[in-house]
């Protein structure tokens, strides 16, 4: 498997602030890595796919200048939520594809608890 | 279109066995995984299944039929620590995974 780590745990910020989040393979050099968002109660909903070394693919109605995500190594991936907004408190989980065909499977950070006052 | 049902909830007793379901739409499936996420945390790897058939991994079991788009997840001897979400997750053609919505489980003493 993937051991994957997030930086912060959590994180308290004032609305209008930016924030970022850093995802880390700590054993596996991860080509792609997810970012996902999940509200209280809800499934988990995918953001962007990061890719190392070009742009990330961001899924349809998520903003990609207000959600920045960099890929520069194969070990981390940052997400930066800018002029973050009381509407993007949110579970903020990352996760490294393990495999790119036949099996593949995903490991998951421990997440981000994002409260924006 | 790819779609993804699963019960909201569920409620079984402890020592019990409960079965979760899964239906599924996929384009290019290439696998359906099953994760337990407590709340606060994130999912962590339950099963996999990309052929027909059950997999058995100690208490939790996990069945696909890919002609029916079905799967399920079976939890034997449930324990109070079982009590989690559920996830169902397809994998379609470019590796990304379709959520389910998640099914609690609430196991009861």
């Amino acid at each position: 498997g993937a051991v994957v780590s997030q930086h912060p745990s959590w994180v308290i910020c004032k609305s209008g602030t930016s924030v970022k989040i850093e995802c880390r393979s700590l054993d596996f050099q991860a080509t792609t890595m997810f970012w996902y968002r999940q509200f209280p109660k809800q499934s988990l909903m995918l953001m962007a796919t990061s890719n190392e070394g070009s742009k990330a693919t961001y899924e349809q109605g998520v903003e990609k200048d207000k959600f920045l995500i960099n890929h520069a190594s194969l070990t981390l991936s940052t997400l930066t939520v800018t002029s973050a907004h009381p509407e993007d408190s949110s579970f903020y989980i990352c996760s490294v594809l393990l495999g790119t065909s036949g099996y593949n499977e995903q490991f998951f950070g421990p997440g981000t608890r994002l409260t924006v006052l | 279109g790819q779609n993804i049902d699963q019960p909201t909830e569920m409620t079984a007793t402890e020592g019990a066995i409960v079965q979760i379901n899964c239906t599924y739409q996929t384009s290019g499936f290439n696998g359906l995984f099953w994760y337990q996420q407590h709340a606060g945390e994130a999912p962590t790897f339950l099963s996999y299944n990309v052929l027909d058939g059950l997999e058995e991994k100690g208490r939790f079991s996990s069945f696909l039929s890919r002609s029916k788009g079905y799967s399920y997840l079976l939890l034997k001897e449930l324990q109070m620590k079982d009590s989690a979400s559920y996830l169902c997750a397809s994998s379609d053609s470019n590796y990304q995974l379709i959520w389910g919505a998640g099914t609690k489980l609430i196991i009861k003493p």
